[in-house]
């Protein structure tokens, strides 16, 4: 089975605070997400990477930076944590799908962070 | 996101009662993708369309892309408390390597 892995399931932290959601996935996937879910707002992306060292903007980037050094990890960054950053991080994997689109996500179980 | 709009927001069913769930997008849909997720959990992958007019079936949940490829549909048969959950319509709507989502249906099952 697929699995994606996120490195905290609940963190809470301080308004200023560098923050690091790690993710990690074992099926040699080129694409990778990090999203965002708030209440009434669906999952927004935040940014993508379709491969090592490659990054793209999302739809809601500000406040936010990615790095992917290797290609089964992809690690999302707040340089300085607000509490208007309160939410559910999801990420997820992907290989290309036929059309040229992503393919089927694969999706971690969450990180919930609480920003104080 | 705004470009996809899913119906209804909530949705509260009795047990053994079937329901729909709507998916509009205002572009065209390259590839169409229901999620499920129980409540502070990721996403769990349903189903995905991609030709107009398709339709598929897992267990007792329908889904189906119409012909112009711009609404689809989640159909539930009988359902069932273990239906319950956030339902998630995503869609790839241009040729390239991001998924757009829906706001998502919650969906509650009474017994």
């Amino acid at each position: 089975d697929v699995k994606v892995t996120q490195s905290s399931r609940y963190l809470v932290k301080r308004t200023g605070e560098k923050v690091f959601l790690e993710c990690v996935q074992d099926m040699d996937h080129e694409n990778m997400f990090w999203y965002r879910q708030d209440p009434g707002l669906g999952l927004r992306l935040i940014y993508f990477s379709y491969d090592v060292k490659m990054k793209e903007k999302g739809d809601i980037p500000e406040g936010y930076s990615v790095s992917r050094e290797k290609k089964e990890r992809f690690s999302l960054i707040l340089e300085s944590a607000s509490t208007n950053q309160t939410s559910m991080y999801l990420c997820a994997s992907s290989f290309w799908g036929l059309a040229g689109g992503p393919g089927e996500l694969f999706f971690g179980e969450g990180s919930r962070l609480t920003v104080l | 996101s705004q470009e996809l709009e899913q119906s209804p927001q909530s949705l509260i069913v009795q047990e053994g009662k079937n329901l729909t769930i709507n998916c509009t997008s205002s572009k065209t849909l390259y590839g169409l993708y229901w999620y499920k997720q129980k409540y502070g959990e990721g996403l769990i992958f349903l189903m995905m369309l991609q030709k107009g007019g398709e339709e598929k079936s897992h267990e007792k949940i329908t889904a189906k892309l119409d012909e112009k490829k711009q609404q689809s549909s989640l159909h539930i048969t009988a359902s069932q408390p273990s239906h319950a959950g956030i339902y998630l319509c995503g869609a790839d709507m241009e040729y390239g390597n991001k998924l757009v989502f829906g706001a998502g249906t919650i969906l509650r099952v009474k017994s």
